[in-house]
């Protein structure tokens, strides 16, 4: 079955201190792997998608990373506009039309 | 541009009521979902839809029904609420099938049911 784990669960973070979130996974052929960000009381919103081991993609304090069972996504120096719950999602071969999403990292950066 | 659009925003209702959950997108997205998210839990699958006038089975569709009647609406039905439906309930959309096709969330219906 396939499985997809964030951790921690929870991140508080001063200003300005860098940290990183991990989504390890474990799927038979993974076609894509999506973060999204969700604000309180609002659907998540698509950051980025990665396809293939070794790749990164940036936007802005975050970036995101691939290995072949897990990734990152690094927040640089944050802000308070930071704050909010990260999710991950791996798309398998096997099924195009189906997301597996892990639970969740709620990160409050305080100013 | 609205994107995604869910109604109600919150709804409670006793077990054994119905409701229907409705979800329109103006992206002309072939591509419709119905999620649930509970705490501590991710995202869950109930039904999605590949085009006008088709339905499909998720991973948790027991106690839930959809109807795609026209290509920007989806609808969820629960015929007979029960206490384990309370969660909040999230449509999306998608252009393609994946492979990097993005969802496009609403903002969610928070059903309780007592």
């Amino acid at each position: 079955e396939d499985q997809v784990t964030q951790s921690p669960e929870a991140l508080r973070l001063q200003e300005g201190e860098s940290s990183s979130l991990n989504c390890s996974y474990t799927v038979s052929g993974l076609r894509g792997l999506f973060w999204y960000r969700q604000d309180p009381g609002k659907g998540p919103e698509f950051l980025f998608t990665l396809y293939s081991a070794g790749e990164e993609k940036e936007k802005e304090r975050l970036k995101a990373t691939l290995t072949k069972k897990e990734s990152f996504l690094h927040i640089t120096a944050p802000k308070p506009e930071d704050s909010a719950t990260y999710l991950c999602a791996v798309q398998v071969r096997s099924n195009d039309y189906k997301l597996s999403f892990g639970a969740g990292t709620t990160v409050t950066v305080r100013a | 541009n609205a994107g995604v659009t869910q109604t109600p925003k919150f709804r409670v209702l006793k077990t054994g009521q119905s409701m229907t959950l409705l979800c329109a997108q103006d992206m002309n997205h072939e591509y419709m979902y119905w999620y649930r998210q509970d705490p501590g839990m991710g995202l869950r699958l109930i039904h999605y839809s590949v085009g006008e006038g088709t339905t499909a089975k998720g991973e948790v569709p027991d106690g839930y029904n959809v109807s795609r009647l026209k290509k920007q609406n989806f609808l969820l039905g629960l015929e007979s609420a029960a206490p384990s439906q309370t969660s909040v309930y999230f449509c999306a959309s998608s252009y393609g099938r994946g492979f990097g096709s993005p969802l496009h969330f609403g903002n969610g219906t928070r059903l309780t049911v007592t």
